[in-house]
Parts: C-alpha cells; structure tokens; sequence
C-alpha cells in the first residue's frame, strides 16, 4: 500500500463553481477523516467516517460542504458555490478505529478560490 | 467538547539544545490518545509519539519524548539534541473513545532551530 493519496494536488476554481476532492485511503483503515488547513493553523476538523457511516460532520461547516464514501473506500469531498474563504490545503487521513491508533495523512489538495 | 490548547505560537532553539513544546487537552473521556505530529515546510504531516492516557510510562521514540502529567492533562513534547532539520510545525492531537473519537488538532507551535 503506497499510503493515502489525494487528488488532485491543486484546484484553482473561480468563486460559485462547484469542486470535487477524492481521497484514497490506505485499504486496510477503516476510518477517514477529512480535515481543512489554512497558513500557519492547525488542521481543522471537517468531517469523519467509519466505514461508509459518516459519524460526524463539524457544525462549522456550511451547508455547500458534503462529504461522502460510497463503499467504505475512497472518499469525496464535494464543495458547491466556492467562496474565497474556502482557499485553504484540504487533508484527508486514515486509520484503524482505537484511541491507540495514528492517522496517517495525504499530500492533502489546495485550493485556491478566484 | 474536547480540545487542545498550544499556548507557543513560535520558539526559537540553538541546535543540539532541547527544547519543550506545550500541550494541555480538556477531555471528560476517562480512555484518550494523545499524538505529536510534526510538519515540515513541504507540508506533510509525519506522526511522531503516542501517548495513551492509561500508559504508566511516557512515551519515548529516539529523540522524541512526551512529558505527560495525565492530573494536569499536559503532554509536552521534548526533543533532545535539537537538529536543523526539526524546524517545523509540530501539532499536538487527541483522539478520545466512544462516540467522540475523532482525531482533533492544536493550533501548534513553530520551531526553528539555529545554528
């Protein structure tokens, strides 16, 4: 397994359109979490899966954010009618469920909003 | 609620000198988890120690060590013989049990290392 991959690597997108994130996680985890980052901050928490089950989404985060994982595998990260403050490095991670388990992290996507 | 405070927005630290990045957490889970990562410039986030809230010892890996004062719900990092190559930002992270069990992030600490 070559770890968690994400694409792409780079979106500009011009404010209103609407972008899609994948996420690819390593096979034998069974939670995915998604995670934004802004410069100089810690990531923050978006969203988290078990599974195909989304078990949280962040209260934080507006109605044009939904994320999904159709077959417990790979993940979207969808975003309708981009906002300039939705530039930011968006982190997708993996791990085994248990509280004595890291997350392994992607390359992550930036975007950037026009 | 759980959460993670990183009270030292920047340090500065002579090489080969150790240095201490802070880390307090609030969290009513009586089993947690508690991670440093660190991240470089080139952006990735590389995990470094862990740290269970039930472990008698502190965690220790190679140059890394995590101070954890569990009735003061602290869990530093110490990095001994500091090296140019440790300036980065570090995170300190929290994973709790039940149905709160995501992983949640400090605002970290930048390190730079002198030489």
């Amino acid at each position: 397994d070559t770890g968690v991959s994400q694409d792409p690597r780079h979106k500009i997108t011009k404010r209103g359109q609407n972008v899609t994130f994948r996420c690819d996680p390593i096979s034998e985890h069974n939670r995915l979490y998604w995670y934004r980052q802004t410069l100089g901050q810690g990531p923050e928490f978006l969203t988290y899966f078990q599974n195909e089950a989304q078990l949280e989404k962040s209260r934080l985060l507006s109605d044009r954010f939904s994320a999904e994982r159709p077959k417990g595998s790979f993940s979207t990260l969808e975003i309708q009618r981009t906002e300039q403050g939705d530039s930011a490095m968006y982190l997708c991670a993996s791990s085994f469920e248990g509280v004595n388990t890291e997350a392994f992290f992607g390359q992550g996507t930036r975007l950037t909003v026009v | 609620a759980q959460k993670i405070t990183q009270t030292q927005p920047g340090m500065f630290v002579q090489e080969k000198e150790a240095v201490t990045l802070d880390c307090t957490y609030d969290t009513s889970d009586q089993s947690y988890g508690l991670f440093w990562y660190k991240q470089p410039s080139s952006g990735e986030m590389i995990f470094l120690i862990y740290q269970g809230s039930y472990d008698e010892q502190n965690a220790t890996e190679g140059r890394y060590s995590l101070n954890f004062q569990k009735a003061r719900k602290s869990a530093n990092l110490v990095i001994s013989a500091s090296q140019l190559g440790d300036s980065a930002m570090y995170f300190c992270a929290m994973r709790g049990t039940n149905r709160d069990d995501k992983i949640i992030f400090g605002k970290g600490t930048r390190l730079h290392i002198l030489p």
